[in-house]
């Protein structure tokens, strides 16, 4: 199977700080990971699109230099989140995708970064 | 813009019943469709995929697709206090990898 590690699962930092999120394919290689942020009882949004080797794609509405995110190698993605506020208090997810069908992408998610900005 | 409806629920079933939720989607030229249970406070795992037309049977679960009135089901069957959790209905996005989520229907099986 496809096995996504995220870490930390937890994270608390004060305003203003910088937090690292890593998401590593365990077994297989991504050249493309997804973040998602997701706000309590509301569906996940997808933040951006990570691409190894070249920039991240990001959504409209997302902020480039406030996510800033590293797709160095073919098994690990990062995610930071730079001069955190309290509005930025999220679950932060990562997935991979594994092919399982031409044309289709089945995404296996990372367990997730709680991040609480005080 | 591409939208994934779903009802939030609570969806409420006794122990040992069929619970059915529905999910519509916008874009017709979406190809893959995806089931994704989330219990609270975890991330989603998926339940099920399905590409055609159709039912398509794992064990308990059963998704039907209808990509002509763009609908898209997942039927649990013998449900279980265990399969209480938040639902996530995903629509592949045509020309893109990421997926596109409903937001969720909360299913409770009641003892």
């Amino acid at each position: 199977g496809a096995v996504v590690s995220q870490h930390p699962s937890r994270v608390i930092c004060k305003s203003g700080t910088s937090v690292k999120i890593e998401c590593r394919s365990l077994d297989f290689q991504a050249t493309t990971m997804f973040w998602y942020r997701q706000f309590p009882k509301k569906s996940l949004m997808l933040m951006a699109t990570s691409n190894e080797g070249s920039k991240a794609t990001y959504e409209q509405g997302v902020e480039k230099d406030k996510f800033l995110i590293n797709h160095a190698s073919l098994t690990l993605s990062t995610l930071t989140v730079t001069s955190a506020h309290p509005e930025d208090s999220s679950f932060y997810i990562c997935s991979a995708s594994k092919t399982d069908y031409p044309g289709a992408n089945v995404l296996t998610f990372g367990a997730g970064s709680r991040l609480t900005v005080l | 813009q591409k939208e994934v409806e779903q009802n939030s629920g609570p969806l409420s079933v006794p122990e040992g019943a069929i619970a059915s939720l529905n999910c519509t989607y916008s874009d017709r030229g979406s190809q893959s469709f995806f089931w994704y249970r989330q219990y609270s406070g975890k991330s989603p795992e998926l339940i099920m995929s399905i590409y055609s037309n159709g039912d398509k049977e794992d064990g308990r679960f059963t998704a039907q697709l209808n990509k002509a009135s763009q609908y898209v089901s997942l039927l649990i069957r013998d449900s279980q206090p265990s399969d209480s959790a938040t639902y996530l209905c995903a629509v592949n996005d045509p020309g893109r990898r990421a997926l596109t989520f409903g937001s969720g229907t909360r299913l409770q099986v009641q003892p």
